[in-house]
């Protein structure tokens, strides 16, 4: 079974502009999630998605946001980037939502 | 409140040696719980994970864990240390029908020495 699947791997962008993430999960998973990781917070929690609903949502400003697609099919964006916005985005899916997540290999944003 | 330390930031040892990360929680009830491994620049790996049942755990590339409840701990070890098994490694709780509120550990990343 293949696994979550992230694209693109590494993104470069100006502050200012917007950035859109996508994430595929593992066949049959319906909830995806999407986490930042950064050295100085390390993973904190964007928001969930399941079944094209958002479930529950960190504690993030509105410039992030995202989307569930009728094949599970996830995107994130970001609109005004700013440089903290820089990190590791990863998402994640599971079955049904429960906490045994398996995760992507991440898409790489450098905000400049 | 629910929260995950990993007392340990940062822990080299020898390649053949033990190795031991340690990781508490808390948390209201009894959690799922988690041992995640992310080597630099890559996502998470699942190494094992604990529901219930036998305390003790086996996972993936010879890893270990053992919940112990009276001391809300969830350690994870592994007898002899490869040089590939540098990576930071991340313990996690959440509750078991849903990810709503997953807490990660800051992580402690492992170097090994030759």
């Amino acid at each position: 079974k293949a696994g979550v699947t992230q694209t693109p791997r590494y993104l470069i962008k100006t502050r200012g502009q917007q950035v859109t993430l996508s994430c595929s999960p593992i066949s049959g998973h319906r909830s995806v999630s999407w986490y930042q990781q950064t050295p100085g917070q390390g993973l904190q929690f964007l928001f969930e998605y399941f079944s094209e609903t958002q479930r529950n949502k960190g504690n993030f400003p509105g410039r992030f946001s995202g989307r569930q697609f009728s094949n599970s099919r996830s995107e994130m964006n970001v609109s005004t980037l700013e440089l903290g916005d820089s990190a590791l985005y990863l998402c994640a899916s599971s079955f049904q939502g429960t906490s045994e997540q398996f995760f992507g290999p991440g898409t790489r944003l450098t905000v400049l | 409140a629910q929260s995950v330390t990993q007392p340990d930031i940062h822990i080299t040892v020898s390649e053949g040696a033990s190795l031991e990360l340690r990781c508490n929680y808390s948390y209201g009830a009894t959690p799922y719980l988690f041992w995640y491994v992310q080597s630099p620049g890559q996502g998470l790996q699942l190494l094992l994970k604990y529901f219930s049942g036998d305390t003790l755990v086996q996972g993936i590339k010879g890893f270990e864990a053992e919940f112990k409840r009276s001391q809300s701990s969830f350690n994870l070890r592994k007898p002899s240390v490869h040089w590939s098994d540098a990576a930071e490694y991340f313990c996690a709780v959440g509750p078991p029908y849903n990810n709503n509120d997953m807490r990660f550990g800051a992580g402690t990343r492992l170097t090994v020495k030759p």
